[in-house]
């Protein structure tokens, strides 16, 4: 069963850069769509976008500018990165495969346990 | 992008209680709507999938209903462990957009 671990600093001080990972184990990061979603403290789930193995993406508009997901597949690996943050970026993120079913994607079937960032000078 | 609607926010109910949860799409959405459970301090789970389909392992109390912009999550008999916030999520449409979640909990 893959299992997903996101890792990266959990304090980013206002202005700069969040940087986020997160491993897949227990099953190759090929073939699917893995997305990063993030959840404010005691608030609902935003999408903030998804990388296909291949490299190819699509962000959520709202976060676009801002926005950059990779993929290393020889590390079965996926980063998310989200410059000049504020304290609205306050948020437990989630990865999560994004399985492809029937031609359709959108379905959150594995998540990471999240990671909380602050962001806080 | 496609706004996602729940009603209630939160709801009180007796084990063993049917529970029902709506969830409205601001377009035709045809079926293409998940559903997931939340516990405290938890990533979300898929439960329903398709609108109606029960994902694998997931008990057959939860089931789902509904297409279009109009859709029904129900849990026939309340467990103690269904504790937890329930989001609707569409997929027709990018972005994804999920629902604003309602808080089950035991009255």
């Amino acid at each position: 069963q893959v299992q997903l671990q996101e890792s990266g600093p959990g304090l980013v001080k206002p202005a700069e850069t969040l940087s986020l990972t997160c491993t897949v184990s227990g099953g190759s990061i090929s073939n699917y769509y893995w997305s990063w979603i993030r959840q404010p403290p005691g608030k609902g789930l935003e999408w903030i976008g998804y990388i296909y193995y291949t490299g190819s993406t699509n962000y959520n508009p709202s976060l676009k500018s801002r926005v950059t997901i990779s993929v290393d597949t020889s590390k079965n690996q996926f980063s998310l990165k989200l410059t000049s943050v504020t304290a609205a970026d306050t948020a437990v993120y989630y990865c999560a495969r994004d399985d492809v079913r029937d031609g359709y994607d959108g379905y959150f079937d594995s998540w990471g346990q999240g990671t909380l960032v602050t962001v806080s000078s | 992008d496609i706004q996602m609607t729940q009603s209630p926010s939160s709801l009180s109910a007796s084990v063993g209680d049917r529970v029902t949860i709506t969830c409205q799409a601001s377009q035709d959405i045809g079926n293409y709507l998940n559903w997931y459970q939340q516990k405290p301090g938890k990533a979300p789970k898929l439960l329903i999938y398709d609108a109606s389909n029960l994902e694998t392992g997931v008990p057959s109390r939860f089931s789902g209903s509904g297409s279009g912009t109009d859709f029904t999550f129900t849990i026939s008999s309340l467990q103690p462990e269904d504790i937890a916030t329930y989001y609707c999520q569409q997929y027709d449409n990018l972005p994804f957009t999920f629902g604003p979640g309602t808080k089950v909990d035991i009255k």
